[in-house]
């Protein structure tokens, strides 16, 4: 149980496309879900919290507008990266904590998006 | 300001020995501490949780401690196994409200045969 999918697992883009990642829960529902980025060798950076059917929080040096966040439904959320740079290239998590189960109860993450932009 | 330390990048370790690795925070009072591996292109699973009120907890061949006085967090594989390579991340919340989790860099395990 508690499977996160995350889709695309890997994707090669141009400058100045846009990429959306999305991120399900598949076997029960999650109000909020997290975004995180990682740099080789490096720690989960928290980019955003998103929250089912509210503006998502971003943490602090995180651009909104370029990193578009929709939580549309309780099992799946999405990211987008707006007019990627390479810089944007890295390896984007998502995670959801099980509704109902309490705000110290362990994250559930997809596998993973590695994003490469050329 | 407030840091989370794994203080080894990586370790390695004979098959069968016992692995330790160690999490120390700063500048946090965590109600609760999380451990998680994560295998090389694939996103964490999460393994132990413990409490600032439990000074150790076990799962199988898995054994933590939590000393909050020491703000430090120890994450024991026992009986090592080349199964058991993977990179191990300690995390936790800045505070007891729905505040998303903290990682560190995590450990590096290598357990050779």
């Amino acid at each position: 149980g508690a499977v996160v999918s995350q889709h695309p697992s890997r994707v090669i883009c141009k400058s100045g496309t846009s990429v959306k990642i999305e991120c399900r829960s598949l076997d029960f529902q999650a109000t909020t879900m997290f975004w995180y980025r990682q740099f080789p060798k490096q720690s989960l950076m928290l980019m955003a919290t998103s929250n089912e059917g509210s503006k998502a929080t971003y943490e602090q040096g995180v651009e909104k507008d370029k990193f578009l966040i929709n939580h549309a439904s309780l099992t799946l959320s999405t990211l987008t990266v707006t007019s990627a740079h390479p810089e944007d290239s890295s390896f984007y998590i998502c995670s959801a904590r099980i509704d109902g189960q309490g705000q110290n109860s362990p994250l559930h993450f997809g596998n993973g998006t590695r994003l490469t932009v050329t | 300001s407030q840091k989370i330390e794994q203080n080894s990048e990586a370790l390695n370790i004979q098959e069968g020995k016992t692995a330790t690795l160690t999490c120390n925070y700063t500048n946090y009072s965590p109600a609760y501490l999380q451990w998680y591996r994560q295998d090389p292109g694939r996103g964490p699973v999460f393994l132990l949780l413990i409490r600032e009120n439990e000074k150790e907890k076990r799962k199988e061949r898995l054994k933590v401690t939590f000393d909050t006085t020491l703000k430090q967090s120890l994450f024991h594989v026992t009986a090592s196994q080349p199964a058991d390579s993977a990179t191990y991340l300690c995390a936790l919340a800045a505070d007891s409200g729905n505040t998303p989790l903290v990682f560190g860099k995590g450990t590096r395990l290598s357990v050779i045969a």
